[in-house]
């Protein structure tokens, strides 16, 4: 079946360290995204990536970073300069060249700063 | 920039009634899309609906349809004959229809609690 997989679903980290968090899609669509959801502000967007080897920042980019070498593969790195960064991380993709507007969503990972 | 603002955080409605969840939205674009995600209880979200500002007829999907006001930026859905399935999280975003894909700006979300 076709999808987007996020892993891992559950991490914590102690303060200072770098995670990553993987997003894999084999929907053959061409852009890929990250959001953040916290309680009460709905969905931000971190990064995104509209092609490979390609991505711009969203609204919220400050102490994150991403790589897109692969179609398939857009991971998000949380760093020890991201504040804040105990949050749920959505992945999505969309076939923007369809000009449809809809994104498909992973089903989300829960990071934790201990 | 967008805005998108949902003013209620959270609702509540008996199973087979019918409830309305409002959303508003602040824009300088004259085309663009406008969508309702639910993200149920620790399940992935989904797509609910979809309306293209340039249509004036509004979006219906099954029990689940809009109220698209452009004039007053306002784009509610209503959800008919509830079911306790549609216990979820709801999303009002905004798309500008252009090229540079499709970044939607969220709303905060209503939390919908359909009750038995």
């Amino acid at each position: 079946d076709g999808g987007i997989t996020q892993s891992p679903k559950y991490l914590f980290r102690k303060e200072g360290q770098n995670v990553t968090l993987s997003c894999e899609q084999n929907l053959n669509h061409d852009a890929m995204y990250w959001y953040r959801q916290d309680p009460g502000q709905g969905l931000r967007l971190i990064y995104y990536s509209q092609i490979v080897n390609d991505f711009q920042k969203g609204d919220i980019a400050e102490g994150y970073s991403v790589s897109r070498e692969k179609k398939e593969s857009f991971p998000l790195t949380v760093t020890s300069a991201q504040k804040n960064p105990t949050a749920f991380y959505l992945c999505a993709s969309s076939n923007y060249k369809g000009k449809t507007g809809e994104l498909f969503f992973g089903e989300g990972s829960r990071l934790t700063v201990l | 920039a967008q805005t998108v603002t949902q003013s209620q955080p959270e609702m509540s409605v008996q199973e087979a009634e019918t409830v309305t969840l409002s959303c508003t939205y602040d824009t300088s674009e004259s085309n663009y899309y406008l969508f309702w995600y639910k993200q149920p209880p620790s399940r992935q979200m989904i797509l609910v609906i979809r309306q293209e500002a340039y249509k004036q007829q509004n979006a219906t999907e099954n029990r689940f349809s809009v109220n698209f006001q452009k004039a007053a930026k306002s784009f509610s859905l209503k959800i008919s004959d509830s079911q306790l399935g549609d216990t979820a999280m709801y999303f009002c975003a905004f798309s500008p229809a252009k090229s540079s894909g499709d970044k939607l700006t969220f709303g905060t979300g209503t939390r919908l609690a359909v009750r038995p």
